[in-house]
């Protein structure tokens, strides 16, 4: 299976950073790679798939960017409502799906 | 609107049985592959079980297979996973996922999820 490494694991900043996330794989993945956010006691919410397309509805200061085994989440300022936990996801393949081990970011 | 709505956790001892189910609304809902993805308490994600839209393909999570059983009813719009054997590892919130119009498993509606916890 392919193993998926997030990095960092937690991340402290303040409202109006620039915030950047890494996941690295450990086979290509092309561009099949998406990110999820999620917020303590919700279930997780679609950022960005296939590397860089933004979901509808998510905020433009969230873009995404890579392809094979180097992918990064920038939050160009960050916002209150972003202090959450993030997530990659592999897809590229339909039967072994993987996580990174998620990215929370903190209040400085 | 869509709407993923879970049911059937709760607390079940080792090796016992559960059935989780999940009533989908809002959408077509047999145009569309679904999963299960599971948490466990403050633990990252996981991926648990898929299938597609019309039941023939499923695919599991190699620590669940033998063990749980992921099905569909397309006619009642209903998801559900059987889960059999089950295990303390086996603890956590799960979420039933829909997969999105575009190719490639992306999943961009999730239910509120069902918690199991598996203790004697």
């Amino acid at each position: 299976d392919i193993q998926m490494t997030q990095s960092p694991s937690t991340l402290s900043a303040s409202v109006g950073d620039r915030v950047t996330i890494t996941c690295r794989a450990s086979q290509g993945l092309s561009s099949s790679l998406a990110w999820y956010q999620q917020k303590p006691g919700k279930a997780p919410n679609l950022l960005i798939y296939k590397a860089s397309t933004l979901e509808s509805g998510v905020p433009s200061r969230f873009s995404g960017s890579g392809s094979g085994t180097e992918f990064t989440l920038t939050i160009s300022r960050l916002q209150p409502d972003d202090f959450a936990t993030y997530y990659c996801k592999q897809y590229n393949s339909n039967s072994a799906l993987t996580f990174g081990g998620g990215t929370k970011v903190e209040i400085k | 609107e869509v709407l993923l709505v879970e049911s059937g956790g709760g607390l079940v001892q080792p090796w016992g049985s559960l059935r989780l189910s999940c009533a989908a609304s809002g959408f077509t809902f047999s145009s569309h592959w679904m999963s299960w993805v599971r948490q466990a308490p403050g633990k990252g994600l996981e991926w648990v079980a898929n299938i597609n839209q019309g039941g023939s393909e499923k695919y599991y999570v190699d620590s669940v297979k033998g063990r749980f059983t992921i099905s569909r009813d397309n006619a009642k719009n209903s998801l559900y996973l059987q889960l059999n054997n089950l295990r303390a590892e086996d603890t956590a919130m799960y979420y039933c996922a829909r997969d999105h119009v575009v190719p490639g498993v992306i999943w961009d509606y999730w239910g509120q999820g069902t918690l199991v916890t598996v203790s004697s």
